[in-house]
């Protein structure tokens, strides 16, 4: 068994449509990261929280605690948006244990 | 927000010959700076953890003499492979935990190594 799954593994959406990425876990957590990693490989840190809910322009991340699950969720998506994203929990005392991606695919 | 930045970017190298990879947090200071490789079409796998000013951890498996981690200051972090081979081709990422903070860690772009 995983310690951290995402679910779907793959995800075609058109443009415009609103996106969610499921993240569960089942170790304890400090903190639960959400990163994006483009076709080129590079890594982009998109959200770290332990709590409650982020926003950073059109990306939107949630965590529930006591559910141990968290959401990515992606407003009026773009090509752009096409890449594979991470969840990875743990921090603290523990390491990060990585979820195995999403790959998103948004068509014009 | 906090950066972590890698050098270089991409990197070919002859067998045999040896290679730095520079993590580098540039607007915090970072005690603990973590080195994961990542294969194609896998996920990330932690390699070592290094401490500034003391030796690294490495995860069982990784070989210490291969991949050397020196983490000088509280912004810098170097991943020296050593005697690269093939199979060492692989996307090298790290990521700094801010100093004074249990969990707070960014992750640097990754290092995309290929031996040939």
């Amino acid at each position: 068994k995983n310690e951290v799954e995402q679910s779907p593994q793959n995800l075609t959406a058109q443009e415009g449509e609103f996106i969610t990425i499921n993240c569960s876990y089942s170790v304890g957590i400090s903190a639960l990261h959400w990163l994006q990693q483009h076709p080129g490989g590079g890594i982009v840190s998109l959200f770290m929280l332990s709590s409650g809910k982020k926003k950073h322009g059109r990306l939107i991340a949630t965590i529930n605690i006591q559910e141990k699950h968290s959401s990515l969720h992606i407003t009026a998506s773009h090509p752009r948006d096409s890449a594979v994203y991470i969840c990875a929990a743990g921090g603290g005392a523990n390491n990060l244990f990585f979820g195995t991606g999403t790959r998103l695919t948004v068509i014009p | 927000g906090a950066v972590v930045s890698q050098h270089p970017s991409w990197v070919i190298c002859k067998s045999g010959t040896s290679v730095k990879i520079e993590c580098r947090s540039l607007d915090f200071q970072a005690t603990t700076m973590f080195w994961y490789r990542q294969f194609p079409k896998q996920s990330l796998m932690l390699m070592a953890t290094s401490n500034e000013g003391s030796k690294a951890t490495y995860e069982q498996g990784v070989e210490k003499d291969k991949f050397l981690i020196n983490h000088a200051s509280l912004t810098l972090s170097t991943l020296t492979v050593t005697s690269a081979h093939p199979e060492d081709s692989s996307f090298y990422i790290c990521s700094a935990r801010v100093a004074g903070t249990a969990y707070e860690q960014y992750f640097g772009p990754g290092t995309r190594l290929t031996v040939t």
